[in-house]
């Protein structure tokens, strides 16, 4: 089935260092989101990219959307210790009968040493 | 403005016990539903969805049901709790789609319940 793959798993790095996370699906996507999960705490919304080669910037961090739509990134800047957390991305299913689900990756755990 | 409400926030049930837990939103109408299932550590599973009062979509077979007795009330049961149901479960809500077209929209998600079966 449709398969939305992130890499790596877990990242630490050293504060001011800064941070990838990869996001592959196996189908085209319509549109790909992107949250962030504080530990102990719940997904919150961080953006959607929609078109072909989109890249967004907030404050450090940049999202891309690949060329064909079936990948993405996240790019922090000088990472801080505020950005500590689990970074998922998610996109909509490709099969009929969806209605607004989406289907996540497994995220990228990252720690970030002061 | 909208916010979700999830409660309880943590449940401690012993295994082959019932369960009910309890989504409401505020501040929007027709919203899609969602109940999710993240264990420790973990990504996010989704369990089911809902566009519509009474409308619920399975996505994986488990002891676990849910209900959407009200437009912006969601209910997650099971009865007869396992071992494997631990972990935390989220309930998220997006705007629902228009002119019978599924919307992809950003999902906000409550707090949370962390639910341990021993």
């Amino acid at each position: 089935g449709q398969q939305v793959m992130q890499i790596p798993q877990y990242q630490h790095v050293q504060e001011g260092e800064d941070f990838t996370t990869y996001c592959n699906s196996s189908t085209t996507l319509s549109n790909i989101q992107w949250y962030k999960q504080r530990p102990g705490g719940h997904p919150v919304f961080l953006i959607q990219l929609v078109k072909s080669g989109e890249v967004k910037k907030q404050k450090r961090l940049t999202f891309q959307f690949g060329e064909a739509k079936k990948n993405s990134s996240l790019h922090i800047t000088a990472t801080q210790t505020t950005d500590v957390g689990t970074y998922f991305c998610a996109g909509p299913p490709n099969y009929g009968g969806s209605q607004g689900n989406l289907i996540f990756g497994k995220g990228t755990k990252l720690s970030v040493k002061p | 403005s909208q916010t979700i409400h999830q409660w309880p926030a943590t449940l401690v049930q012993p295994v082959g016990s019932p369960l009910s837990l309890e989504c409401t939103v505020e501040g929007t109408s027709n919203p899609n539903l969602y109940w999710y299932r993240q264990a420790a550590g973990r990504g996010l599973q989704l369990l089911f969805y809902s566009v519509g009062i009474g409308q619920i979509s399975s996505e994986v077979p488990q002891n676990l049901s849910a209900s959407r007795p009200q437009d912006r009330q969601f209910i997650l049961s099971s009865k007869k709790l396992l071992l494997s149901d631990s972990g935390f479960y989220l309930c998220a809500w997006s705007e629902g789609g228009r002119g019978g077209r599924p919307a992809y929209n950003e999902q906000f998600f409550g707090p949370g319940t962390r639910l341990t079966v021993l």
